[in-house]
């Protein structure tokens, strides 16, 4: 079925591992997001892209990476983990602009020890 | 650059009963603007948007929004809840030219009582 699709839905981890989070899109949207979902904090924004090979910061950048090779793909990597990134994460897309509706995947919870 | 103020982080309401979830916005432009519905342990999904002409917007599951402009308000409203409407709402704007993206107000959890 075409959508987005997150992977892993739940991943463990130590600090100061590396983790990388998957993000895949079936649509070739030309947007694709990484949000955060921390209690009180609602939805804030880590990276986005508008196209392959273009990437911007969003609100919450420190500490995470990005790369999109690809139109469907769009990996968050945290470098170093820290217990401050335990959270949940969510990746979207959007067709032709960043102002149109997102579209989101079902999460990530990421627990880091 | 826009911002969200989603005025109350919860709202317990009884079945059948009507409720409101209420959105500010701050922007000195022209704005899009959203509503989300995220249910437990699943992403956000769109239940309506206001991108022009009429201000009250029809979306899923019988909810609908007006768009108020002189008062920078995009409430949300039911006229009769059900338990399956438990669920944490969002409110998102975003400006005209597609410069930034979404913002989203901090959520407002609905909990309908039985």
């Amino acid at each position: 079925d075409a959508g987005i699709t997150q992977s892993p839905r739940y991943k463990i981890t130590e600090t100061g591992r590396q983790v990388t989070l998957m993000c895949h899109q079936t649509w070739s949207h030309s947007y694709m997001f990484w949000y955060r979902q921390d209690l009180g904090h609602g939805l804030r924004l880590i990276y986005y892209s508008a196209a392959a090979d273009i990437t911007d910061k969003g609100e919450v950048p420190d500490g995470y990476v990005v790369s999109r090779s690809k139109t469907e793909n769009f990996p968050l990597t945290l470098e170093s983990a820290t217990r401050s990134q335990t959270s949940v994460y969510f990746c979207a897309s959007s067709d032709r602009s960043s102002n149109q509706p997102q579209h989101f995947g079902d999460g990530t919870r990421l627990s880091i020890l | 650059a826009q911002s969200v103020t989603q005025l109350d982080s919860q709202v317990p309401v009884f079945e059948e009963a009507p409720v409101e979830l209420r959105c500010n916005y701050s922007s000195s432009v022209s704005v899009y603007l959203f509503w989300y519905v995220q249910y437990p342990n699943q992403g956000l999904q769109l239940l309506l948007k206001y991108l022009s002409g009429s201000t009250l917007v029809k979306g899923i599951n019988g909810f609908e929004a007006e768009f108020n402009k002189s008062q920078t308000s995009f409430h949300l409203r039911k006229p009769s809840v059900h338990i399956s409407d438990t669920a944490e709402y969002f409110c998102a704007v975003s400006d005209l030219a597609g410069n930034t993206p979404l913002v989203f107000g901090k959520g407002t959890r609905l909990s309908v009582i039985a």
